[in-house]
């Protein structure tokens, strides 16, 4: 089955410089790839997606990137804000209605 | 986005009793949820897969009998934890798939038993 890979598990960033989180999935069907943002004690919110046909997607300060050869997609986030603050998920999906597989959580910290 | 309800938000139960967590998709209709369980600082965990007019698909590792799971309508699915015990406080959340493949997360229902 798809395994996805999530890096760093802990990010702290000064407030405005920007943030990166790399995932990576092992299986090459995989074509739908979300991010979703969970602050605590809710749910994951999603914030930006890609689909396998795309190489990058932008979102005014957040963006997303794919590489399908090398089998990864990072989340960008720049001017970061300390409402950033929160745990990261990325996860892979193959098809409508199939589970996603998630990454580990990046938890993000943005230093006022 | 669409709109996914959970209810209750928040449950406090003794051991030996029986918890529902209702999942609604508010505003589309869902043939498939998904539910899911989350220790702290840790990744969502699949449990199940909710069908609509069938019966659930379990992970491995995830007792049938114990985590009940009935999608009743297009809009609704339930998890009943049966004879809970404090190893099943945890967080639950459950989603829903839009038209896009997108999924649409529940804000997530704490359990705790005491």
């Amino acid at each position: 089955g798809e395994n996805v890979e999530q890096h760093p598990s802990t990010l702290s960033v000064q407030e405005g410089d920007s943030a990166v989180i790399k995932c990576t999935y092992s299986d090459s069907a995989s074509n739908y790839f979300p991010w979703y943002k969970q602050e605590l004690g809710k749910g994951p919110q999603l914030i930006i997606d890609i689909r396998s046909n795309v190489g990058e997607k932008k979102d005014q300060r957040i963006a997303v990137t794919l590489n399908k050869t090398a089998k990864h997609f990072s989340l960008h986030i720049t001017e970061t804000q300390p409402e950033d603050s929160a745990v990261y998920f990325c996860a892979a999906s193959i098809r409508y209605g199939n589970q996603f597989y998630f990454g580990t959580g990046t938890s993000l910290t943005v230093i006022p | 986005g669409a709109v996914v309800s959970q209810h209750p938000s928040r449950v406090i139960c003794k051991s030996g009793t029986s918890v529902k967590i209702e999942c609604r998709s508010l505003d589309f209709q869902a043939t498939t949820m998904f539910w899911y369980r989350q220790f702290p600082k840790q990744s969502l965990m699949l449990m199940a897969t909710s069908n609509e007019g069938s019966k659930a698909t379990y992970e491995q590792g995830v007792e049938k009998d114990k985590f009940l799971i009935n999608h009743a309508s297009l809009t609704l699915s339930t998890l009943t934890v049966t004879s809970a015990h404090p190893e099943d406080s945890s967080f639950y959340i459950c989603s829903a798939p839009g038209a896009y493949n997108e999924q649409f997360f529940g804000p997530g229902t704490r359990l705790t038993v005491l």
